[in-house]
């Protein structure tokens, strides 16, 4: 499997603030995706991150509060903006190296907003 | 619509104890996939295991077993002889092969916990 880190692994930010988010990975893979863990809950997808063009997000998620940038196969970027209490989660990034196949998760990035 | 249930919110046993967690899923496509995912206090998700509709033969990887049953929808994780290292929350979750890209579903997950 893919060795996956993320930066920052956590973080405390204040309301209406921004937060990005790096994930990078160490070989190149096709599939990488953003997904939510609000505190006490299961995973939630965000987004798919697509190389070279906008990412696909699910739906209750939009590009203005998290836009995503991936460009190239390793790396990718997701933003939280204009957070609020509500955006405290651990956002963690995962990939897959083929459609539908085994997607590995990055350590996680938990994020407080006061 | 698709959907998977972890019935069992939170489980403790005592260690050397063998413990089962329940997973049922539900899904219209004919083809997909099951996992199942460990997340320790850490935070991070491990991947423990992957199974596509046309396998049902059961797995075991040393303490670990699951039994896959079509007829019930069922993906059960055993852990045999558990050790204080498995208490974390675990997730099984699904991909739905034709009608889901690459969305994983989840569960929402069972905490185990076990006393020494």
């Amino acid at each position: 499997s893919a060795v996956i880190s993320q930066k920052p692994s956590r973080d405390i930010c204040q309301r209406g603030t921004s937060l990005t988010i790096q994930c990078q990975v160490d070989s190149q893979v096709t599939m990488m995706f953003w997904y939510r863990q609000q505190p006490g809950q299961s995973l939630t997808l965000i987004a798919t991150a697509n190389q070279g063009s906008e990412a696909t997000y699910e739906s209750g998620f939009v590009i203005d509060k998290f836009p995503i940038s991936r460009p190239n196969l390793t790396f990718s970027t997701l933003t939280v903006s204009n957070l609020s209490p509500e955006d405290s989660s651990i956002y963690l990034c995962s990939v897959g190296r083929t459609d539908r196949e085994t997607q590995y998760f990055g350590p996680g990035t938990r994020l407080l907003v006061l | 619509a698709q959907k998977v249930t972890q019935a069992q919110t939170e489980i403790s046993v005592v260690e050397k104890e063998d413990v089962t967690l329940d997973c049922v899923y539900e899904t219209r496509d004919t083809t997909y996939y099951l996992f199942w995912y460990k997340q320790p206090p850490s935070g991070e998700l491990v991947f423990l295991i992957r199974r596509n509709s046309f396998d049902e033969q059961n797995e075991i990887s040393g303490r670990y077993s699951w039994n896959f049953q079509k007829s019930t929808s069922s993906f059960n994780f055993t852990i045999t002889a558990s050790q204080v290292v498995d208490s974390a929350v675990y997730f099984c979750a699904l991909i739905m092969a034709q009608t889901g890209a690459n969305n994983l579903f989840f569960g929402t997950g069972t905490r185990l916990t076990v006393i020494p």
